[in-house]
């Protein structure tokens, strides 16, 4: 049973480009959360998803970032206009139901030259 | 907004040696997961504890959640340098904020043979 997978691993852009970051939840899973980890700070949440739908973006920076869902295929985390600030590292995780465990990818590192 | 304090932030001991890292807060938690991270990868989940008082064995590993869900700690006995890594607490906060995971800032272990 494979876990959750994430990619691309490690995504390098310019400032002003889009970076796309994917994830792919447990099998039989369909929550998905997305967490950001700053160098030299925790992880931080980001937004809660189900299938189609946004229930909880409160750590989402308000500006340039966006999240889906789809019925089909993975979890899309999208960042328009990187800037430097945006390098991180990206984590996925997923759980089968809102009261379960979560299980975290191996996640995406952004680097924004 | 809720916070979870981890202390110590960094722990070098020899093998053989026990250590007890702590995750304290002023708010309640729902839930509260043990995670450890290695370099480049993703947290993997360790234990999870729901119950005041409640305390969990994983081989050496022993977790405690704290009578009123505020606090946890973990102890590991005789550790091992195959312990070595990053441990992180994180809280489920329950609610509206429900799939919400609070992270600690974790606590960097390193075990000298």
């Amino acid at each position: 049973n494979a876990g959750v997978m994430q990619n691309p691993r490690h995504l390098v852009r310019r400032r002003g480009q889009e970076a796309r970051l994917r994830c792919s939840p447990m099998k039989g899973h369909s929550h998905v959360y997305w967490y950001r980890q700053l160098p030299e700070e925790g992880l931080k949440f980001m937004v809660y998803l189900q299938k189609e739908n946004i229930i909880d973006e409160s750590g989402m920076p308000k500006e340039r970032f966006s999240a889906e869902f789809p019925k089909e295929g993975p979890s899309i985390l999208r960042i328009q206009q990187v800037v430097r600030g945006d390098s991180a590292a990206y984590f996925c995780a997923s759980s089968p139901g809102l009261h379960n465990e979560q299980f975290f990818g191996p996640g995406t590192r952004l680097t924004v030259l | 907004t809720q916070l979870l304090e981890q202390s110590p932030q960094f722990l070098s001991i020899q093998e053989g040696e026990n250590l007890t890292v702590y995750c304290n807060s002023s708010s309640v938690f729902s839930s509260l997961q043990w995670y450890r991270q290695e370099p480049g990868e993703g947290p993997v989940l360790l234990v999870t504890v729901v119950t005041g008082g409640e305390v969990k064995k994983l081989k050496r590993l022993t977790f405690q959640f704290g009578d009123a869900r505020k606090d946890s700690s973990l102890h590991i006995t005789a550790a091992q340098p195959g312990d070595t890594g990053l441990y992180l607490c994180a809280g489920g906060a329950g609610g509206t904020s429900y799939g919400k995971l609070t992270f600690g800032q974790g606590t960097i272990l390193t075990v000298h043979p």
